[in-house]
């Protein structure tokens, strides 16, 4: 178990609708990372946070949002999904955001798009 | 960008034998390359990480050797054990992690 939680653990839901998922980074992490886990694109970078601003961007659609709150969690807002959005989507988090931070990874959560 | 390559995909030992998994980056300038472990239904677990001060690290059965000359690093377990069987993952660092493709790995008993 690394610490990280993510819930919900599956989430199924219809083209066009939006969805948000929800993370919560190990105590006294102050970073956490949003990653999308797909067959075709592997394991993507998607976005950083780190106590509450926005750090990195990576590969993420301008159709997805996310933020941090004042207690470190983190929540990621899918909207106009689409097929192809079906994925795992993981978090992660480490303790200073720093590009050699070891991050540590919660068990996902998996979208169905139909 | 970084790019991360990873080889083989899969890779099929006997218990007992050695497992080589093999990766290298595009970017001179990444300086952190960590491992990661993933089973079926869990996310990646962090098995050994390697700074770019560092040429070789060791945890038990598992090594880790980086050429930065070369652009390369590679995983090294021995002793290989059904528990082991998962994908492994290999990463570099610049600005973000950057995740080569994995490689599925099986263990036979």
């Amino acid at each position: 178990d690394s610490g990280v939680t993510q819930t919900p653990k599956h989430l199924i839901t219809a083209t066009g609708q939006r969805v948000t998922l929800r993370c919560s980074p190990r105590s006294g992490d102050l970073s956490v990372y949003w990653y999308q886990q797909s067959l075709d694109q592997g394991l993507q970078f998607l976005i950083q946070y780190y106590n509450g601003e926005e750090r990195a961007k990576g590969n993420i659609l301008e159709r997805f949002s996310a933020q941090q709150f004042p207690d470190l969690h983190s929540e990621l807002n899918l909207s106009s999904l689409e097929l192809g959005d079906s994925a795992l989507y993981f978090c992660a988090s480490s303790q200073r955001g720093e590009r050699t931070d070891t991050q540590y990874f919660g068990p996902g959560t998996r979208l169905t798009v139909l | 960008g970084e790019n991360v390559e990873q080889h083989p995909s899969t890779l099929s030992v006997q218990e007992g034998d050695s497992a080589v998994i093999k990766c290298t980056y595009s970017d001179s300038a990444s300086n952190y390359f960590p491992w990661y472990k993933q089973e079926l239904g869990k996310g990646p677990q962090l098995i050994i990480d390697i700074r770019s001060n560092v040429g070789e690290k060791k945890d038990q059965r598992i090594a880790v050797t980086l050429n930065k000359t070369a652009k390369h690093f590679s995983l090294h377990i021995t002793e290989t054990q059904p528990e082991d069987s998962a994908v492994y993952f290999c990463a570099a660092s610049r600005y973000k992690l950057v995740f080569g493709a994995g490689t599925i790995l099986r263990v036979k008993s």
